[in-house]
C-alpha cells in the first residue's frame, strides 16, 4: 500500500454512460498524476495538477475527458459518453515537489479497471 | 524509435539466479525510475536515479549518464520477483516549479523466477 488510494477499483459500464473516478492522493503531496494504461502496454500519462491547478493535458484526453482537483487534495476523472477503446486501466500518482530527490518519486494508487461493454 | 527503450521484454529464472535488466534513453533526462508492476495493475515505484547507484535489500539500480544506460539487478531472485519491471525517464531539471514531470515510460520487462 503506497498511500494513494482510488474508487472504484472496478467499474464495468455500458458504451455510451459517463463515468467518475476518484483519486485521493498522500495527504502532503501537492503533485498529482492520472495515466491511463491498456492490455499489453506501459502507462500513457492524461495529466497532471499542482496543487489545484491543472498544468498540462496529453493530447489523448480528448473532450469526453475531464479532470478536476477542486480543494488541492482528491482528484476526479471523469469520462463522458464512455466508448470501448476507453477500456483501460485508470492510474493515479502523487509526489511532492522540490522537497529533495527522495520526495520526486511519484506513488502510485492500485489503479480502477475500466470495462465498456 | 521509443525515447526509452528496455530489454529484455521477457525473462525467465530460475530462483536464485541474478537478473539484469536493462534501459537505454535518448531523451535528455533529469531522473531515472525504476517501478515494479504485479498483476492486477498495482505499480510501485522501486528507484529514483539521477546518478550512481542505490540498493534496496537484493534490488541494485545503477545509471551510467554519459551512456544514458541504467541496470536494474535482483540478486539470489525469488519467486515473489515475478512481476513487470518498468523504467521510465522524468524530463527536465528537478526541484523546478516549471518543470512537467511526465514520465516517460518503457515497455516494461516481464520477469517470471520459476521455483
Amino acid at each position: 500500500d503506497t498511500g494513494v488510494s482510488q474508487d472504484p477499483r472496478h467499474k464495468i459500464t455500458k458504451r455510451g454512460q459517463n463515468v467518475t473516478f476518484r483519486c485521493d492522493p498522500i495527504s502532503e503531496h501537492n503533485r498529482l498524476y492520472w495515466y491511463r494504461q491498456t492490455l499489453g502496454q506501459g502507462p500513457e500519462f492524461l495529466t497532471y495538477f499542482q496543487n489545484e491547478a491543472q498544468l498540462e493535458k496529453s493530447r489523448l484526453l480528448s473532450d469526453r475527458f475531464s479532470a478536476e482537483r477542486p480543494k488541492g487534495s482528491f482528484s476526479t476523472l471523469e469520462i463522458q459518453r464512455t466508448e470501448q477503446g476507453d477500456s483501460a486501466m485508470y492510474l493515479c500518482a502523487s509526489n511532492l515537489l522540490g522537497r529533495g530527490s527522495e520526495t520526486d518519486t511519484q506513488y502510485f494508487g492500485p489503479g480502477t479497471r475500466l470495462t465498456v461493454l | 524509435k521509443n525515447e526509452v527503450e528496455q530489454s529484455p521484454q521477457n525473462l525467465t529464472a530460475q530462483e536464485g539466479e541474478f537478473i539484469t535488466i536493462n534501459c537505454s534513453y535518448s531523451v535528455g533526462i533529469s531522473a531515472l525510475h525504476w517501478l515494479q508492476q504485479h498483476p492486477g495493475g498495482g505499480i510501485v515505484s522501486l528507484f529514483m536515479l539521477s546518478s550512481g547507484k542505490k540498493k534496496h535489500g537484493r534490488l541494485i539500480a545503477t545509471i551510467n549518464i554519459q551512456e544514458k544506460h541504467s541496470s536494474l539487478h535482483i540478486t539470489a531472485s525469488h519467486p515473489r520477483d515475478s512481476a513487470v519491471y518498468i523504467c521510465a525517464a522524468t524530463r527536465g531539471p528537478l526541484h523546478s516549479m516549471d518543470s512537467n514531470y511526465q514520465l516517460i515510460w518503457g515497455a516494461g520487462t516481464k520477469l517470471i523466477i520459476k521455483p
